[in-house]
């Protein structure tokens, strides 16, 4: 089954732990992004992935880094989190064409407190 | 720069009526247009498209679009609502060039009322 696993579901953590949200997809998608979600403002793109080892900023990326050493995972790091990251995330993949479908993980809500 | 504006963050609609969910985009090039839609507690997943042609597009649960250029909208309906359409849906663009971004718009909330 086509899939982008993202974990975990939940956490709670506290400012200045360093974290990491794992993402996973399972289609040889090339391009792989990150998205918050906030009421009232949708999702916003905050780094995203054409290819291993090929990493850009997107609209919201301060506070946050990736990486993408193997094609199939593009972690989310938060080096010293901040309550302003308190979120929902969303890893996505796609092939590389603006035209194809993107398919989402299932979210991850963090607070940080 | 491309953006996407859905006009309504909440609405209600009694079940069996018209869903009407308003989305006007702006857009340098010609766009691709894209409806999500987030059930509780999941992912978003896709309702329907426009890449290029006809310019109704029907998509999944009896929901269709039309693209208008002439307008910059791509709207979404369906004729008669059922409970399970209750979630949030998002308008999004990608624009021919960008590599598969997606800018979404702020998403409606749809309430279904018995």
């Amino acid at each position: 089954e086509a899939q982008v696993t993202q974990n975990p579901r939940y956490l709670i953590t506290v400012t200045g732990k360093k974290l990491t949200v794992t993402c996973s997809q399972n289609m040889n998608h090339e391009y792989m992004s990150w998205y918050r979600q906030d009421p009232g403002l949708g999702l916003r793109q905050i780094y995203y992935s054409m290819n291993v080892e090929v990493t850009d900023k997107g609209d919201v990326p301060e506070g946050y880094k990736v990486s993408r050493k193997e094609k199939r995972n593009f972690p989310l790091i938060l080096e010293s989190p901040s309550p302003n990251q308190t979120s929902l995330y969303f890893c996505a993949s796609s092939l590389r064409q603006g035209n194809t479908e993107a398919f989402f993980g299932q979210g991850t809500r963090l607070t940080v407190v | 720069a491309q953006s996407v504006t859905q006009l309504g963050s909440h609405v209600s609609v009694s079940e069996g009526a018209l869903v009407l969910l308003r989305c006007n985009y702006s857009s340098s090039v010609p766009p691709y247009l894209f409806w999500y839609v987030q059930y509780p507690n999941q992912g978003l997943q896709l309702l329907l498209k426009y890449t290029t042609g006809a310019t109704l597009v029907k998509g999944i649960n009896g929901f269709e679009a039309e693209f208008k250029k002439s307008e910059t909208s791509f709207h979404l309906t369906k004729p008669s609502a059922h409970m399970s359409d209750a979630a949030e849906y998002f308008c999004a663009v990608s624009e021919s060039d960008s590599w598969g971004k997606l800018q979404f718009g702020a998403g409606t909330q749809v309430v279904v009322t018995p």
